[in-house]
């Protein structure tokens, strides 16, 4: 399984501000996604990428940005954060080159509350 | 309009009891994968099914892809407190093989 790192895993913040959420895997997967959950809400896809030229919007990226520094780099950015970005946000990889499915691995999650 | 109908929303039952939750859609499906989420943490693979009718079974949990590969099952025999969590299901369109996630269904199991 990948190994799938999220830093930080909780974060507090102003509105206005500018926020990076940083997401690491191990296993050199060449799929990378975030995620935002919001209670009843399920898991809505803000940004993928399939390698590490190729970024996508998902069904909600406004206010949102990304940079796929690496293979094994996907970060997140808020440019400024608003109340209503308040969620828990996961990042998530799938080996997709290698098995032909799209199964993924999640990250722990980063529970960002703006304020 | 949700691709992916994921039912029931929320189920609450006593320790023993069997249960099966539902994943369909009109769209067909190259894969189909099951997740379990608890809370504050992320979801967490149980299963992947490639091939309609087929069946996975992984301890007390039975999976079932449907034979046209538009839905899915999966059944809980005796269910434990442990079993407890967000039940997500996601599947894959076609040969870009980008997931689509139910919203999920809530399971609690009292002891």
């Amino acid at each position: 399984d990948a190994d799938v790192t999220q830093t930080p895993r909780n974060r507090i913040t102003k509105t206005g501000k500018r926020i990076m959420l940083e997401c690491s895997q191990t296993k050199g997967h060449d799929r990378m996604y975030w995620y935002r959950q919001d209670p009843g809400l399920g898991l809505r896809l803000i940004y993928y990428s399939f390698d590490v030229k190729d970024i996508n919007k998902g069904e909600i990226s406004d206010g949102y940005s990304v940079s796929r520094q690496a293979q094994a780099k996907f970060s997140l950015s808020l440019e400024s954060a608003i109340p209503n970005q308040t969620a828990l946000y996961f990042c998530a990889t799938s080996d997709f080159a290698a098995r032909g499915t799209d199964t993924q691995y999640f990250g722990p999650g980063t529970r960002l509350t703006v304020l | 309009t949700q691709l992916l109908e994921q039912s029931p929303q929320f189920l609450s039952i006593q320790e023993g009891e069997n249960l099966t939750v539902y994943c369909n859609s009109s769209s067909v499906f190259s894969s189909l994968q099951w997740y379990r989420q608890e809370p504050g943490e992320g979801p967490v693979l149980l299963v992947t099914v490639v091939t309609g009718g087929e069946v996975k079974k992984l301890k007390r949990l039975t999976f079932q892809f449907g034979d046209a590969r538009k839905d899915s099952s999966l059944h809980i025999t005796a269910a434990q407190p442990g079993d407890t969590g967000l039940y997500l299901c996601a599947g894959e369109r076609g040969n870009a093989g980008k997931s689509t996630f139910g919203d999920g269904t809530t399971l609690t199991v009292k002891p």
